[in-house]
């Protein structure tokens, strides 16, 4: 069964980077892509960016110049750095498995994208 | 605001069938599968619907999804109570290249 687990600092003063980490249990780490999406308090789901095993990554264009998203293959994690923070940037994060690719092309359909996520973490920015 | 319009909220009682709908356009559902989620109050999303239409193990036929142009659809049927959640739909755009949500619609059962 696949797991995955989150973890970071909960607080933070604004313009620090927020920072955190997703370990992936069980299932094949290589063939999919691996996310970060955000969730507001009380607002709806927002995608942040995604990465691959070979650190190809793609970003939601309104966090673009802050976001990025690394990759350690040797433990099947993956990590989101989100710089300058506001209070804005206040929200539940979860890391969650995403589109499956093999072959060099990525199929949507007969593998569900975000079938797993992590627990969330709660991200509080204030001064 | 987002990409995917859903209606904020929807009601219904025990037994009834509901459906919330999930606009876009050609260049996210009108060419890309769409998945829905289920999202319990302090809990992490769950997969309820892919590929359109298509249930994972354990999510009941009462569940359904359908697709037409560049709209998508759920359907519950036979409405319970613990039904009471909120919904999201999801899919790829290709002119962001990313990742889009709907903005969720809250489902309660009265």
């Amino acid at each position: 069964q696949v797991q995955l687990q989150q973890w970071g600092a909960g607080l933070l003063k604004p313009s620090e980077t927020l920072s955190l980490t997703c370990a992936v249990y069980g299932g094949s780490f290589s063939n999919y892509y691996w996310s970060w999406i955000r969730q507001p308090p009380g607002k709806g789901l927002e995608w942040i960016g995604e990465i691959n095993h070979s650190g190809s990554t793609n970003y939601n264009p309104s966090l673009k110049s802050r976001v990025t998203i690394s990759v350690d293959t040797s433990k099947n994690q993956f990590s989101l750095k989100l710089s300058s923070v506001t209070a804005a940037d206040t929200a539940v994060y979860y890391c969650a498995r995403g589109v499956y690719c093999s072959g060099g092309s990525c199929y949507q359909t007969f593998v569900p994208f975000f079938a797993y996520w992590g627990q969330g973490t709660l991200v509080t920015v204030s001064s | 605001q987002s990409v995917l319009t859903q209606p904020p909220s929807a009601s219904g009682t025990p037994g009834q069938r509901v459906t919330i709908s999930c606009s876009g356009s050609s260049s996210n559902i009108g060419s890309n599968t769409v998945n829905w989620y289920q999202q319990l109050p302090g809990t992490a999303p769950k997969l309820l619907i892919y590929n359109y239409n298509q249930r994972p193990s354990g999510v009941p036929d009462r569940f359904s999804g359908s697709k037409s142009g560049t709209s998508a659809s759920l359907a519950i049927s036979g409405l319970q109570s613990e039904d009471e959640a909120d919904y999201y739909c999801a899919t790829w755009d290709d002119s962001l290249n990313g990742w889009v949500f709907g903005g969720g619609t809250k489902l309660t059962v009265l």
